[in-house]
């Protein structure tokens, strides 16, 4: 069974740090995902990649977001200034035709 | 705006027993209707995936019904177990520019002994 793996599973950083999240796509994929939950509330859309570019974005994808797929396999999440309400389950997932989530990335900023 | 409503937020239901989510959405142009099932804590995995032409689809104990006249779909759990305790998000996916996923807030469902 294909999966796509992301670390840290847990990851606890001070407001105004930088953090990347990392996932490992699964290998034959085409196009990426990152996605937030805060606690108790629904998945919210950040960004999907494609051909080694953005194709799309959401609101909550601002300056402080970047994404890179540095090597061909993993696909990275960084934000540059974390704030207190970045503090959110961070999933990663990827697409053939199914699409495939990450176990999450639960970031806690203090 | 492209939305995604679950009704209903939360359900309790005994061990053995049936039930239905419901998804209505506003979600154009339509490109195909997923239910997925998230354990808490975990990321969503995906239960079925309904595209525009297709009324019902089973995956074991899981059905999924699709009517995209009237937009609205839904997913029936028979003879539920413990295990099926988790949250059921509908996600509606358009095909405007790119492949842009649509998520519903979910329902909760908490399956009793």
């Amino acid at each position: 069974e294909p999966e796509v793996t992301q670390t840290p599973s847990h990851q606890v950083t001070q407001m105004g740090q930088e953090v990347i999240l990392r996932c490992v796509p699964i290998s034959n994929h085409l196009y990426f995902y990152w996605y937030r939950q805060i606690l108790g509330q629904k998945v919210e859309f950040l960004v999907s990649f494609y051909n080694n570019e953005i194709s799309e974005k959401s609101e909550i994808f601002d300056d402080q977001f970047s994404v890179e797929r540095p090597d061909g396999s993993n696909f990275t999440l960084k934000i540059r200034s974390t704030k207190l309400e970045d503090s959110a389950m961070y999933f990663c997932a990827s697409l053939s035709y199914e699409q495939y989530f990450g176990p999450g990335t639960r970031l806690t900023v203090t | 705006k492209n939305q995604v409503e679950q009704s209903p937020q939360s359900l309790i239901i005994l061990e053995g027993k049936n039930c239905t989510l419901q998804c209505n959405y506003t979600v154009s142009p339509f490109s195909n209707l997923r239910w997925y099932k998230q354990d808490t804590g975990r990321g969503p995995v995906s239960l079925t995936i309904m595209t525009f032409s297709e009324n019902t689809k089973s995956n074991g104990r899981y059905t999924a019904t699709l009517d995209a006249d009237t937009k609205q779909s839904s997913l029936h759990i028979t003879a539920s177990q413990l295990s099926d305790s988790a949250s059921y998000i509908c996600v509606v996916i358009t095909s405007n520019s790119g492949y842009a996923l649509n998520f519903g807030k979910g329902t909760s469902l908490l399956v009793t002994p």
